[in-house]
């Protein structure tokens, strides 16, 4: 199985921070990475497929960026809606896996 | 717009068994591959299984032999069977659309989720 592994586990900004968030896989998985945001108590939300490219209505201060076995996912200018938890996942091969999440909380 | 909504969940025995259900409407079910993903109270992500538009399936190794996933194009409905239920097994379970119709892409519409406790 391919092994995603997320870090930091927990990130403390302010409003207007940059922040990023890494994945690496175990193994090379081409472009075929996607985040999510989570909200407690609420469904997962796509944010970023193939590693960069944008999901519909999500703002623009989210960007990916990666390819083989290191990926990141970046927010600039941290708003108050972004304060989440991330999930990093790959779908290259089935069973598919996530990473361990990323909590971003208010510093 | 793309709906998808879970029931089915509640408290189960150990080794008792349960259906899951997740009722889709908004875009065409039967073009498109379905998945289950579960998660623990306070834990991550983890996919359980998908079943693509021309019925091939994949599991989990935690589930494989236990779980079945099936799909009634003409009700638009997503079935998750589970037998042999254990401890481990409590979570959250969503189910989820795959943007592909084999199930080789990314999840693009996820359920509210339907939440399953296994205790004794």
């Amino acid at each position: 199985d391919i092994q995603m592994t997320q870090s930091p586990s927990t990130l403390s900004a302010s409003v207007g921070d940059r922040v990023t968030i890494t994945c690496r896989a175990s193994e090379s998985i081409g472009p075929w990475v996607a985040w999510y945001q989570q909200k407690p108590g609420k469904a997962p939300k796509l944010v970023i497929h193939t590693a960069s490219s944008l999901q519909g209505a999500v703002p623009s201060r989210f960007s990916g960026s990666g390819s083989g076995t290191e990926f990141t996912l970046t927010i600039n200018s941290l708003q108050p809606d972004d304060f989440a938890t991330y999930f990093c996942q790959q779908y290259k091969s089935y069973p598919w896996t996530f990473g361990q999440g990323t909590k971003v909380d208010i510093k | 717009q793309v709906q998808l909504v879970e029931s089915g969940g509640g408290v189960v025995q150990p080794g008792r068994s349960l259906r899951l259900s997740c009722a889709a409407s908004g875009f065409t079910f039967s073009g498109s591959a379905m998945h289950w993903v579960r998660q623990a109270p306070g834990k991550g992500l983890e996919w359980v299984a998908v079943i693509s538009y021309e019925n091939n399936q994949y599991y989990a190794d935690s589930v494989k032999g236990r779980f079945t996933i099936s799909r009634d194009n003409s009700k638009k409905t997503l079935f998750l069977q589970m037998n042999n239920l254990r401890a481990e097994d409590t979570a959250v379970y969503y189910c989820a659309k795959d943007l592909d119709k084999y199930g080789d892409s990314y999840l693009d519409y996820w359920g509210q989720g339907t939440l399953v406790i296994v205790s004794s």
